[in-house]
């Protein structure tokens, strides 16, 4: 088992550029997320998909957008990037509460 | 929407010694409280968590305490090791809102040897 993987691992993207970042289960949860992490502020969840078929705004979902293309599958898309979504960008999935990351994205928006 | 205070922000102590981390939440509905060590460059992993219905848990040199009334709970580390040394993370979440976790703002521990 894979776990949750994530593409790419890093990337730099100018201001105004758009870019999806993947993510991907393989252990059959039905909920998946994705966070982003600064220095001192802990994950803040951007957005999050309970089941196939459904998403959910969490915290910070301001300037992104999410698709849930399957049960395995959870993309985040920056439309027009900002140097403000530079940070580095963590996929999850679980089941009953229990969550595993995947290894994670660094994003630089110049 | 759920709030979740983490203190301190760095812990130092000596190896041997044990380090509590401290969190409150402000939704009482919260029902799930993980805990998770996040080392240089790494994603977070599960060290240890808590459901509601009980009060507290031990694995080996970790322990965790949930006090419901107060809206707060605990991680212990005892007998800490140089390994020990990451950054911990407290969550908690409703499990009928799809488990997603609000995040605690962090606590780099730093045990020297």
């Amino acid at each position: 088992n894979a776990g949750v993987t994530q593409t790419p691992k890093f990337q730099v993207l100018k201001t105004g550029q758009s870019m999806t970042l993947q993510c991907a289960q393989d252990m059959n949860h039905n909920s998946m997320y994705w966070y982003r992490q600064d220095p001192g502020m802990g994950l803040r969840l951007i957005y999050y998909s309970a089941s196939e078929g459904t998403t959910d705004k969490g915290e910070v979902p301001n300037g992104y957008n999410v698709s849930r293309l399957n049960k395995r599958e959870f993309s985040l898309r920056l439309e027009s990037a900002a140097p403000s979504q530079t940070s580095v960008y963590f996929c999850a999935s679980s089941e009953r509460g229990l969550s595993s990351f995947g290894p994670g994205t660094r994003l630089t928006v110049l | 929407g759920e709030n979740v205070e983490q203190h301190p922000s760095t812990l130092s102590v000596q190896e041997g010694d044990s380090a509590v981390i401290k969190c409150t939440y402000s939704d009482s509905a919260s029902n799930y409280f993980p805990w998770y060590k996040q080392e240089l460059g790494k994603r977070p992993q599960l060290i240890i968590d808590i459901r509601s219905n009980v009060g507290e848990k031990k694995d080996q040199r970790i322990a965790v305490t949930l006090n419901k009334t107060a809206k707060h709970f605990s991680l212990h580390i005892t007998e800490t090791q140089p390994e020990d040394s990451a950054v911990y993370f407290c969550a908690a979440s409703i499990s009928n809102q799809g488990g997603k976790l609000i995040f605690g703002q962090g606590t780099e521990l730093s045990v020297k040897p």
